[in-house]
């Protein structure tokens, strides 16, 4: 079965750093990975997305420059590293295994809160 | 405002069939694989079609995709109260090489 959990989520000052984490069981270096975030009372938002070997990364506009998604395929686990944090940046996060461009499987999120 | 856009609500009674639309461009929905979502609050959200118009396994056949051009549609039949979530459509950008969620349509069984 596969499992996805995403830990790192708390609280942090406008302008600072976070770094979310997402164990992964199962098949995982094959697969593409992407987080998305829910920002409160808004949709789905999708961040980021890493291929198998590190290849190919992408970025949204919104954040790109500020964060830094990477993999260790070694250790089955999927990072999200977040600088310049701003208050828009409060959301809950998942990580999302990808197959054939949908996202299949999905963690329970963690929160991140951007506040002074 | 996102790119792909969707209405803000859609309802239904039981048992009646709604459809959700996604309205995107010749960058995404004209050219790319259509997804759809479905959220339920303080869940993971669930993949409900992938390539337009397929269902992952264990997805009632209730659910059906299509897509025509730039607009993609969910449709649901036999409304259930269960289904009460909020659907994301979703899809690939060439432009942007970025993903798109659509914002999102809260469903809600009457």
């Amino acid at each position: 079965e596969v499992q996805l959990l995403e830990s790192g989520g708390g609280l942090v000052q406008p302008g600072g750093s976070l770094r979310l984490s997402c164990a992964v069981s199962g098949l995982f270096s094959a697969y593409s990975f992407n987080w998305v975030r829910q920002a409160p009372g808004k949709g789905l938002e999708w961040i980021s997305s890493i291929n198998g070997n590190s290849e190919y990364i992408y970025y949204a506009d919104s954040v790109r420059g500020r964060f830094t998604i990477s993999r260790d395929n070694a250790k089955k686990s999927l990072s999200l590293h977040m600088d310049s944090l701003r208050l828009e940046d409060t959301a809950i996060y998942y990580c999302t295994r990808e197959l054939h461009e949908g996202f299949e499987y999905w963690g329970q999120g963690t929160l991140v809160t951007v506040s002074a | 405002q996102s790119v792909l856009t969707q209405a803000p609500s859609a309802s239904g009674t039981p048992g009646q069939n709604v459809t959700i639309s996604c309205s995107g461009g010749s960058s995404n929905i004209g050219s790319r694989s259509v997804f759809w979502y479905q959220h339920l609050p303080g869940k993971a959200p669930k993949l409900l079609i992938r390539d337009n118009n397929q269902r992952p396994s264990g997805v009632p056949d209730r659910f059906s995709g299509s897509k025509s051009g730039t607009s993609a549609s969910l449709a649901i039949s036999g409304l259930r109260s269960e289904d009460e979530a909020d659907y994301y459509c979703a899809v690939w950008d060439n432009t942007l090489a970025g993903r798109l969620f659509g914002g999102g349509t809260k469903l809600t069984v009457l």
